[in-house]
């Protein structure tokens, strides 16, 4: 079974661009989440999409905003970057809503602002 | 503010050791705590979880302690490995929020 999939791997923008992120579920799951993790930070959530609604979201600008298609796979976009954006972004899956199902994670897109 | 708090950042264990990290949380409603484990390159994985009916729970080398009055959790590692050389996340949630707040991790180094 595959697992959680993200794309690209880096992402080298400058200040004020926009970087899109992407991320493919694993099959079957209908839950996607985002997190930042940032160097000595651990892990801060970003955003919670469940059948193709924003359920959730963490403490972060309008400016992280994302989506998620039909077939459960999702998008991320940060517009106006800013230096403090510079992280790796992870995306993790999970069968639904309700605690008891794992989220499973991504390798992570490292994203670097420069 | 931070939610959880973990310590130590780093740690150095011999092999055959007992690597013990610890986290406290503020929020009282927080109800699921689990702990993660992250190899460089890759993303966490669950490695064990508890609900704070239970002070404790073991799977193989792996207990975690908890202490609810305390508002503490803590991560055991016995027979420490070289192979468990990793960051250690311990994160809490609550039931149906599917948001998760994680500390800030744990260096892990076993020393073979």
């Amino acid at each position: 079974e595959a697992g959680v999939t993200q794309s690209p791997t880096h992402l080298i923008k400058t200040r004020g661009q926009q970087a899109t992120l992407r991320c493919s579920p694993i099959s079957g799951h209908t839950s996607v989440y985002w997190y930042q993790q940032a160097l000595g930070l651990g892990l801060q959530f970003l955003l919670w999409y469940d059948e193709g609604e924003e359920r959730n979201r963490g403490n972060f600008p309008p400016r992280f905003s994302g989506r998620q298609f039909p077939n459960y796979s999702s998008e991320l976009n940060v517009n106006a970057l800013e230096l403090e954006d510079s992280a790796l972004y992870l995306c993790a899956s999970s069968l639904g809503t309700g605690w008891y199902n794992e989220q499973f994670f991504g390798p992570g897109t490292r994203l670097t602002v420069l | 503010q931070q939610q959880v708090k973990q310590s130590p950042q780093s740690l150095i264990v011999q092999k055959g050791g007992i690597s013990i990290i610890n986290c406290a949380y503020e929020n009282t409603a927080f109800d699921y705590f689990p702990w993660y484990q992250q190899f460089p390159g890759k993303g966490p994985a669950l490695l064990i979880a508890i609900r704070p009916d239970v002070s404790e729970k073991k799977e193989g080398r792996f207990t975690i302690s908890f202490n609810k009055s305390a508002k503490q959790f803590s991560l055991h590692i016995m027979d420490s490995q070289p192979g468990d050389s990793a960051t250690y996340f311990c994160a809490a949630s609550m039931v149906n929020f599917n948001k998760f707040y994680f500390g800030s991790g744990t260096k892990l180094n076993v020393k073979p």
